[in-house]
């Protein structure tokens, strides 16, 4: 089955501490995505990915880091910087970033104890 | 002004009930639009599309007005099943990547 998967589902974090969230997409999309979701708010964009190898910040960087070392793979590190970081994150990955379709991976719930 | 504004709701809907959800953007140069539906706890996934010409999948419409930049969604004869937030998402499509999720409109259909 082709999709999008992220791991782990829940992810606990000690202050002080950084901690990455995995996304692999075997869609063999070239864009990818990273968003933030609050209760009540709509999807922030943290970083995205137009192709292997570059990546661009979106609305929300700060605190966060990013890599794309191979097509399927887009992993987000959450750094202690983020000093609000309780939140569900969401990846997703389309064929391009030109007006196309995003696939959403079921997320991870981020909490800090 | 936001760049994406929905109705944050909650409608409550009897079931067979038709229901109608607005967006509207800001800005006039967007170039492609969807509604997905996010259900607790869960992913978005994308609903449908919505061009100009306007569209229909089932007992759902998407409507597109340029001129008075909002989208529409109609769901026609609800059921138990539609309960969810459903997000309302903008493509300005220019130089480089904008995407606007709206923040969602939730809607209950009871029995």
């Amino acid at each position: 089955d082709g999709g999008i998967t992220q791991s782990p589902k829940y992810l606990f974090r000690k202050e002080g501490q950084n901690v990455t969230l995995s996304c692999e997409q075997n869609l063999n999309h070239d864009a990818m995505y990273w968003y933030r979701q609050d209760p009540g708010q709509g999807l922030r964009l943290i970083y995205y990915s137009q192709i292997v190898n570059d990546f661009q910040k979106g609305d929300i960087a700060e605190g966060y880091s990013v890599s794309r070392e191979k097509k399927e793979s887009f992993p987000l590190t959450v750094t202690s910087a983020q000093k609000n970081p309780t939140a569900f994150y969401l990846c997703a990955s389309s064929t391009t970033i030109l007006r196309e379709t995003q696939y959403f991976g079921p997320g991870t719930r981020l909490l800090v104890l | 002004r936001k760049e994406v504004e929905q109705d944050p709701g909650p409608f409550n809907v009897p079931e067979g009930a038709t229901v109608a959800f607005n967006c509207t953007y800001s800005n006039s140069a967007s170039q492609s639009f969807f509604w997905y539906r996010q259900d607790c706890r869960k992913e978005p996934k994308l609903l449908m599309s919505v061009y100009s010409s306007g569209n229909e999948d089932g007992r759902f419409t998407a409507q597109l007005n340029r001129a008075s930049q909002y989208i529409s969604l109609l769901i026609r004869d609800s059921k138990l099943s539609d309960s969810a937030t459903y997000l309302c998402v903008v493509n300005m499509g220019t130089g480089g990547f904008k995407t606007i999720f709206g923040a969602g409109t939730r809607l209950f259909v009871k029995a």
